[in-house]
């Protein structure tokens, strides 16, 4: 198993620019969920699903937007970004949503908008 | 949100053990206590989780004792490969776990 994977490593946008990061799980998990992290700063959620079709938003959405439309999928979309959204990007996901399951992580995207 | 205070910082020497210590004061019944580990560049890794009293894996312990208003992971021998930082996330949903700014240690030859 491939676990899971994040597309692009790194990334540089022009403010006002959008762009798609890719996320894909290979574990059949329902739950998926997007975080960022900020330098020397822990993890804020962005957004999550609980399967497909089905998402919410989480601490920090302004700016974002996602969408699930298969199990293994699940790409965050940055409409006109701002600098503000300059940070680390984390997928994760994990097979239950609940207080004993545990959550796997991507390798990032490492994020700079100019 | 149930916030965690950890320390932000600790040093230790490979070989030793440590042991970095979560506040949870507003801990609630339902909460379990769950800690990640996170090397640089990388995405945080499940470490341990528990309820109350003690919880051992191949990897470390954690200790919660009776009150739940903190808890101890305990690593044992720590290598050089330990040096990470520590998340103590408290909650009984995805939704409501609250990553802190972790505690940094950094283990020395």
């Amino acid at each position: 198993n491939a676990g899971v994977t994040q597309t692009p490593k790194f990334r540089i946008l022009k403010i006002g620019q959008s762009m798609t990061l890719q996320c894909t799980q290979d574990m059949n998990h329902n739950y998926m969920y997007w975080y960022r992290q900020d330098p020397g700063m822990g993890l804020k959620l962005i957004y999550y699903s609980v399967g497909a079709g089905i998402t919410d938003k989480g601490e920090v959405p302004n700016g974002y937007n996602v969408s699930r439309s298969t199990t293994e999928d699940f790409p965050l979309r940055l409409e006109l970004a701002a600098p503000s959204q300059t940070s680390v990007y984390f997928c994760a996901s994990s097979y239950l949503g609940g207080r004993v399951d545990t959550q796997y992580f991507g390798p990032g995207t490492r994020l700079t908008v100019l | 949100l149930a916030k965690t205070t950890q320390p932000i910082s600790m040093d230790s020497y490979e070989g030793q053990e440590v042991n970095i210590t979560c506040s949870h004061n507003n801990i609630a019944t339902n909460d379990y206590i769950t800690w990640y580990q996170q090397f640089p560049s990388q995405g945080p890794r499940f470490i341990i989780q528990g309820y109350k009293t003690k919880v051992t894996n191949e990897v470390a312990s954690l200790f919660i004792p009776a009150d739940r208003k903190s808890s101890t992971l305990s690593l044992p021998r720590v290598s050089l490969s330990d040096t990470a930082v520590y998340y103590c996330l408290v909650g009984d949903n995805f939704n409501k776990f609250y990553f802190g700014s972790g505690t940094k240690l950094n283990v020395k030859p």
